[in-house]
């Protein structure tokens, strides 16, 4: 079957570096996204990879090992609008998304 | 302003009852797609569509219906709704494109009872 595993939860404090990770196994691959969703909201698009290598945008930067079945969403500088939920998702062989179950970050002062 | 929207926002519903959800995006987007999100579950695929006039079964499709009669619209139906599809529905659409995320509309948060 296709799975995606990312952690529960992570509390990080403002300010900092946080490491999400995500490890996959799917049927095929097309490319492997990041979203954020802030609670009571809709899922927005972060990032996008399908090479191996990191993909830097501002304080966000994806990371993809394809061999592995493994990325990481990194955030910099943490503020405290960054608590949300971060999504991983895996375009599979029919180009369809399967998404993990998210990632709720908890950001303190 | 370009986008998705989804109506209703909210909706309480007895149980027995025929709901239709619906979703109309304004930037001629050639995917779109229903999900629905619990607690734990992450995003569930239901039914989604490639084109207009086509559709496919998602992951969770028993008990839902779509329809896709132009590029615009996408509603979802509930034909007798149950206490199992209590959950908050999102409608997203994505254009052809390898890199080209998925925009989802706002939601709408379904208890049935």
């Amino acid at each position: 079957g296709q799975n995606i595993d990312q952690p529960t939860e992570m509390t990080a404090t403002e300010g900092a570096i946080v490491q999400i990770n995500c490890t996959y196994q799917t049927s095929g691959f097309n490319g492997l996204f990041w979203y954020q969703q802030h609670a009571g909201e809709a899922p927005t698009f972060l990032s996008y990879n399908v090479l191996d290598g990191l993909e830097e945008k501002g304080r966000f930067s994806s990371f993809l090992s394809r061999s592995k079945g493994y990325s990481y969403l990194l955030l910099k500088e943490l503020q405290m609008k960054d608590s949300a939920s971060y999504l991983c998702a895996v375009k599979d062989s029919n180009y369809q998304l399967i998404w993990g179950a998210g990632t709720k970050l908890i950001i303190k002062p | 302003i370009a986008g998705i929207t989804q109506a209703p926002t909210s909706q309480i519903l007895a149980a027995g009852r025929r709901m239709t959800l619906r979703c109309t995006q304004d930037m001629r987007h050639n995917a779109m797609y229903w999900y629905r999100q619990d607690l734990g579950l992450g995003l569930r695929l239901i039914h989604y569509s490639n084109t207009a006039g086509t559709t496919g079964k998602g992951e969770v499709p028993d008990g839902y219906s779509v329809s896709r009669a132009n590029t615009d619209d996408f509603p979802l139906t509930l034909a007798s709704a149950v206490p199992s599809q209590t959950s908050v529905y999102f409608c997203a659409s994505s254009d052809s494109g390898e890199s080209y995320g998925y925009t989802f509309g706002s939601g709408t948060r379904l208890t049935v009872v």
